[in-house]
Parts: C-alpha cells; sequence; structure tokens
C-alpha cells in the first residue's frame, strides 16, 4: 500500500542555517504530495502542496520539489528562523481514492 | 469559510469512566481521520473512516471504539480510560473528490485524573 517514510527527529539548527527535512514515499499510482507543521500549542495546518511530477511547492520561505524519479518530496529552507521551530509532517493523498498518509512527523527546534 | 469542528474542546475525566468524542467534518468532506498527542508527544495516528468504514487503523488500543455516522460525523468512544490517555485528540477531514489534503481541528484536550 501507500505510505510515506520521512527522516527522524529531532532536528536541532542554529538560526539562519540551511533546513532539509528529507521524505519518501511509497505509492502505486501518482500521489499529491502535502508538508503539514504543527507550531507548539497549536494544531496542525497545510504547509504547501504539489500534485504533479516536477511541480514546487513553496509557502513562508519553505520549499519542497515533487521527484517521481527518486520519489522524494524533501522540505527546504534557506535560512531558518526561530519562529520555524514546529513539527513537520510529510503526506501523501491517493488521486485514485483520495486516501491520506502521513509520516511520523520530524520536530525541528531553532535555537537564537 | 466551514472549518472541522470538534466537541468538547476540553473534557476532564477520572479513572475508568468514559469518553466520547465528537468530530464534524467540513461539509462535503467524506473522510475523518482522528490521531491522538501525548503531553511534548508529536501526534501519533489512531484510525480513519471513509464512507462509514473504516479505511485504516494506527496504533488505537482495544479500549477506544470509534465509527462514522451518515451524516459524515465521526465519534471517538473511549473506555476504562486511564491517566496514560490524557492527551490532545486531532481530528481531521478530506474529500476524495477533491485534492486530498485534509484539514484539522482545533482538538479536543483529554484530561483523566
Amino acid at each position: 500500500g501507500n505510505s510515506v517514510t520521512q527522516m527522524e527527529g529531532p532536528v536541532t539548527l542554529s538560526e539562519e542555517a540551511f533546513l532539509t527535512i528529507n521524505c519518501t514515499y511509497t505509492a502505486t499510482g501518482y500521489p499529491s504530495l502535502f508538508w503539514y507543521v504543527q507550531y507548539p500549542g497549536e494544531g496542525l495546518q497545510l504547509l504547501l502542496k504539489a500534485t504533479k511530477a516536477d511541480d514546487k511547492g513553496s509557502n513562508k520561505g519553505f520549499e519542497a520539489t515533487y521527484r517521481k524519479e527518486t520519489t522524494s518530496f524533501h522540505l527546504e529552507k534557506g535560512s531558518v528562523q526561530v519562529s520555524d521551530s514546529a513539527v513537520y509532517f510529510c503526506a501523501l493523498s491517493d488521486p485514485r481514492n483520495n486516501d491520506m498518509r502521513f509520516g511520523a512527523g520530524t520536530r525541528l527546534t531553532v535555537k537564537p | 469559510a466551514a472549518g472541522v469542528i470538534q466537541s468538547p474542546r476540553h473534557l476532564i475525566k477520572e479513572k475508568r469512566e468514559t469518553a466520547t468524542l465528537k468530530c464534524y467534518p467540513i461539509p462535503r468532506h467524506d473522510t475523518v481521520y482522528w490521531y491522538q498527542q501525548g503531553p511534548g508527544q508529536d501526534p501519533q495516528f489512531l484510525i480513519s473512516f471513509y464512507e462509514k468504514m473504516q479505511s485504516d487503523k494506527g496504533s488505537i488500543p482495544d479500549r477506544f471504539s470509534a465509527q462514522q455516522f451518515s451524516d459524515y460525523h465521526s465519534e471517538l468512544n473511549m473506555s476504562s480510560l486511564e491517566l496514560g490517555d490524557s492527551a490532545l485528540y486531532f481530528c481531521a477531514s478530506s474529500s476524495r473528490k477533491g485534492t486530498g489534503e485534509a484539514f484539522f481541528g482545533q482538538g479536543t484536550r483529554l484530561t483523566v485524573v
């Protein structure tokens, strides 16, 4: 079945460092891919998405490119801020039935 | 726009009691997901439903059960509550006829004393 594997946390970075959180997926079709974020004390919210191969989702300085050849959707940000400290979840949705699968989450802590 | 509604927002129960959490998805959403997030922990997937049928099962204890009703709302029933069940319970909904992205509710905070 479909599944998502993402980089284990926690990840701790200094402010202005470069961030990469790896996400790979297994799917029999061509899923839509998402990154969700949970800030401290809040619920999960959509960060960005990509619906087809080579699409790049971007929001708040974060980017992720849908790579079919490597079945990946890595999250990147060039310069993280303390306010980016949160838990990040990679997810996929199967377009045949829109059934969603989430990764286990990666906790990011950014220190000043 | 209407969002995912969870009720109650807060609930306090004693050990060995039962609790029922409710989730009202976004209108026309047909899929519901339940997550449990313990203090200082990451959300853990419990169970999901599509068109009133269970579609996926995660780390849901046997003491818990859930169902989705004909109006697509879902209820999570928790029996023989334990102190360790104290957590924030999130519900999310999505539509298999849309883009597939899930929208999350604000959560129900359950405290077992």
